[in-house]
């Protein structure tokens, strides 16, 4: 059975790009969350995305967005980036909403913004 | 004060040692999550826990509502028990983790 796949596993940008991280769930898992994780304010949570639905957001700003497909894959966006956007960024896919069934993460995308 | 506090924050222990890494939260929660992060930055879920006690090989973690408190015991450690570990906890009413600090285990040989 394969895990939660996210693509790409590195990225470099430069400030002000705009950049879209993608994550495929556990097949038959709904529900996808991000995280974004430093060393500075550790894992936070970024959204959660249930049938194509954003169930619940983080405090982040707008500049962070997500949208989650018919397949349940889901793709987060930042735009406008600054440097203190650098971080390995995290998904988890759950079986149902409340992630009673537990979570499953990928292995996350390393950003650098330069 | 955070909502979800770990200690110690670091632990180094020797091959062989009992280790217990606590966790206190002052939130209503549905579940509690024990999370692993080896470097590189992977995270697997160890235990998922709404009540009581959870045992996987050499991991044992327990939960106390009424305390709002759980501990993740590692028996018998090994230097591959080397990782961070993670408390985590689903806000019942907001549906989304709140993260503890995390604990930086290094076990020698």
């Amino acid at each position: 059975k394969a895990g939660v796949t996210q693509t790409p596993r590195y990225l470099i940008k430069t400030r002000g790009q705009q950049v879209t991280l993608s994550c495929s769930p556990i097949s038959g898992h709904r529900s996808v969350s991000w995280y974004q994780q430093t060393p500075g304010q550790g894992l936070q949570f970024l959204f959660e995305y249930f049938s194509e639905t954003q169930r619940n957001k983080g405090n982040f700003p707008g500049r962070f967005s997500g949208r989650q497909f018919s397949n349940s894959r889901s793709e987060m966006n930042v735009s406008t980036l600054e440097l203190g956007d650098s971080a390995l960024y995290l998904c988890a896919s759950s079986l149902e909403p409340l992630g009673m069934g537990g979570y499953t993460f990928g292995s996350g995308t390393r950003l650098t913004v330069v | 004060k955070n909502e979800v506090e770990q200690s110690p924050q670091n632990l180094t222990a020797q091959e062989g040692e009992f280790i217990t890494i606590n966790c206190s939260y002052s939130v209503g929660i549905s579940a509690l999550h024990w999370l692993q992060q080896h470097p590189g930055g992977g995270i697997v879920s160890l235990f998922m826990l709404s009540s009581g006690k959870k045992k996987h090989g050499r991991l044992i973690a327990t939960i106390n509502i009424q305390e709002k408190h759980s501990s993740l015991h590692i028996t018998a450690s090994h230097p591959r028990d080397s990782a961070v570990y993670i408390c985590a906890v689903d806000g019942g009413a907001t549906n989304k983790l709140i993260f503890g600090t995390g604990t930086l285990l290094a076990v020698q040989p």
